[in-house]
């Protein structure tokens, strides 16, 4: 298994409120991303990183920045919570960027904005 | 338009029985790679099995194999010897040449596993 952890498994917040999630790598891969998972729309990007300090945005970024300053974490920020945020986010990371790169997934973090 | 399109919201399929989950795609890449996940209650992302589009082979990985129909743009993936283990949610993904980093997901299959 990819050695993949998040932080926080669990977390309540209310909205307006800003929200960090960890996640963190052992297996020093270059490529790391922030995926958001909702009924009906199964997974989507949100940020990826393809290097330390070197992110750039998917295809839901708004309302949510991301930093990495080290290889092995990355993190997302929800700048100021709500309702439409409440979801579960996984991190995945791959070993690089191309089509043929399998990405594998942390565990998960559910986040309900109150 | 859809990219990943997977018809079968559940099934159902008698254990030790083989189930194939369908999956087709949309993409004008050449080069592109096809994926299938594995999402059990427990909520994880398990990667399964990986097919490239230059592969001249269907992918085999245990008892999961990927029926690659190019030019029908499909990806089937293929469970053999069901098991109870395998009553889980499935995701067909696709990763595209010119698709800048991004893994595009199907909404998936509910599998349910008869004893």
């Amino acid at each position: 298994d990819a050695g993949i952890t998040q932080s926080p498994r669990h977390k309540v917040t209310e909205t307006g409120t800003p929200v960090t999630l960890r996640c963190h790598q052992t297996e020093n891969h270059r490529y790391m991303y922030w995926y958001r998972q909702d009924p009906g729309h199964g997974l989507r990007l949100i940020h990826y990183s393809y290097g330390v300090k070197d992110t750039d945005k998917g295809e839901v970024s708004d309302g949510y920045s991301v930093s990495r300053s080290k290889t092995e974490d990355f993190l997302l920020t929800l700048e100021s919570a709500t309702s439409s945020q409440t979801s579960v986010y996984f991190c995945a990371i791959s070993a690089g960027g191309r089509e043929q790169e399998t990405q594998y997934f942390g565990p998960g973090t559910r986040l309900l904005v109150l | 338009a859809q990219k990943i399109t997977q018809t079968q919201p559940g099934m159902f399929v008698q254990e030790k029985e083989a189930v194939t989950l369908d999956c087709t795609y949309d993409t004008s890449d050449q080069s592109y790679g096809l994926f299938w996940y594995k999402q059990p209650s427990s909520g994880e992302m398990i990667f399964l099995i990986y097919q490239g589009s230059y592969d001249e082979q269907n992918a085999t990985e245990g008892r999961y194999s990927l029926n690659f129909q190019k030019a029908r743009k499909s990806a089937n993936l293929v469970i053999s010897a069901s098991q109870l283990g395998d009553s889980a949610m499935y995701f067909c993904a696709m990763r595209e040449a010119t698709g800048g980093f991004k893994t595009i997901f199907g909404a998936g299959t509910r599998l349910f596993v008869k004893a």
